[in-house]
């Protein structure tokens, strides 16, 4: 069955460190990758996203994430965080065919000053 | 830019009463979704909508849930006879269908907060 893991529950940095959010997924199948941030009290907002092609992804905010066949990961990074960068960050596949989205239990990024 | 969006923000209703959640998903979009999110705990998928009908749907969407696109515009999750379990943050998602008729990139409403006494 289709399954996101997302290995760190809480990451707190200081601002302007690099940071990197861990993902991995299990599919059998081809495999469709997201990262959805939520900041407080706030939806969900698409911050990127692997479709095919390049498995370097860029997206907003100055967050990249790349694509891992072989390790099954999605780990996403961005080089310096600021303060405004504290929230929650979802991976989440659809695969298998189907366009529900499967979600990871979501990591908490703390940026502090 | 266009956008979901949803009403009620916050709904608080009594045990056994029934509620409907409204979204209006952006306008060109095809694929409607409801997911769910319990405090703390992970976004769930409820159901995917596709051409007036049910395209997928979870375990979690027993028969006390119901979706409608009454018209053009909006969309709707109706809970018959709410429970406590029930209470959770709601969210509407609608997404362009592809070439393929796989829907990718979903766009999400802000949710609504349902809480169940």
């Amino acid at each position: 069955a289709q399954s996101v893991t997302q290995l760190d529950s809480q990451v707190p940095v200081f601002e302007e460190a690099p940071v990197e959010l861990r993902c991995n997924y299990s599919s059998s199948v081809s495999v469709y990758l997201f990262w959805y941030v939520q900041y407080p009290n706030q939806g969900l907002q698409l911050l990127l996203k692997y479709l095919s092609g390049s498995t370097l992804v860029k997206g907003i905010n100055g967050f990249e994430a790349e694509f891992n066949k072989s390790q099954t990961s999605f780990h996403l990074r961005k080089p310096s965080v600021h303060i405004s960068d504290t929230a929650e960050y979802f991976c989440a596949s659809i695969s298998g065919g189907y366009n529900k989205l499967i979600f990871g239990a979501g990591t908490r990024l703390a940026v502090h000053p | 830019e266009p956008e979901v969006t949803q009403t009620p923000s916050h709904q608080v209703t009594q045990m056994g009463q029934e509620v409907i959640l409204r979204c209006v998903p952006i306008s060109n979009h095809l694929y409607f979704y409801w997911y769910r999110q319990i405090l703390g705990q992970k976004v769930e998928f409820l159901v995917s909508f596709y051409n007036n009908e049910i395209s997928e749907k979870s375990e979690i969407f027993d028969d006390q849930f119901s979706v409608e696109r009454p018209d053009g515009s909006n969309f709707t999750l109706k809970i018959r006879s709410t429970k406590l379990e029930d209470s959770a943050m709601y969210f509407c998602a609608s997404s362009e269908a592809s070439t393929s008729g796989l829907a990718y990139e979903q766009y999400f409403g802000p949710g609504t907060r349902l809480t169940v006494t």
